[in-house]
């Protein structure tokens, strides 16, 4: 079984550019999931798709960051501009029917010069 | 006060140590709880759900305890391979939602 597919694996940018991550999750999981893992900290999830539907966006800096699954499928994650700070790992992950048992791609790492 | 906290270590161990982490959680309405392992550089992977009663996985106990709001993971026979770093999961009541804590990375040496 394919796992959570994410591109790109790494990303340099500037400051105040912008930039986009992808992320295809297991065939069939409904639940798409995108974190935030600044390092030495845990991921912080910024965005719950169910399907094409927003589940919890609560931690998602709105102003800048904003993401999409329009299909059901396959999902991005955007940001601009981007800041010194939004520095990390950006992880996608989905679930079938056991919402604690997330499976995660490899992840993009970013980094904002 | 962070919701999951955890000793971020690092701890060194012998192998075939037996080695335990703690973490504690700040919402006494959490309801879920689980062990996730995250290998250096990779994805975390879900390693173990934590039950009131206790848990055994192999070389792996988890337990917890509602009443201080602490969670335990015990590793016995510590091999190189469990060099990592163990992530304490909540989920808060309601919700199912996985709260990360930051972590404590394990390093088994020789």
């Amino acid at each position: 079984e394919a796992g959570v597919a994410q591109s790109p694996r790494y990303k340099i940018i500037e400051k105040r550019q912008s930039v986009a991550f992808w992320c295809n999750p297991i065939s069939g999981h409904a639940t798409l999931y995108w974190y935030q893992q600044i390092l030495g900290q845990g991921p912080k999830l910024l965005i719950q798709f169910q399907n094409n539907g927003v589940v919890d966006d609560s931690q998602l800096p709105k102003d800048r960051f904003s993401a999409e699954r329009l299909k059901g499928v396959d999902s991005t994650l955007k940001i601009q501009p981007a800041k010194l700070e939004d520095s990390a790992v950006y992880l996608c992950a989905s679930s079938l029917d056991r919402p604690y048992e997330q499976f995660f791609g490899p992840g993009t790492r970013l980094t904002v010069l | 006060r962070k919701e999951v906290e955890q000793d971020p270590g690092p701890f060194n161990v012998p192998e075939g140590a037996t080695v335990a982490f703690n973490c504690t959680y700040s919402n006494s309405a959490s309801q879920s709880f689980f062990w996730y392992r995250q290998d250096c550089r990779k994805e975390p992977k879900l390693l173990m759900s934590v039950y009131s009663s206790g848990n055994e996985d192999g070389r792996f106990t988890a337990q917890l305890n509602r009443a201080s709001q602490y969670i335990s993971l015990l590793i016995r026979d510590s091999k190189l391979s469990d060099s990592a770093t163990y992530l304490c999961v909540v989920t808060p009541g309601g919700t199912d939602k996985l709260i990360f804590g930051t972590g404590t990375r394990l390093q088994v040496f020789p």
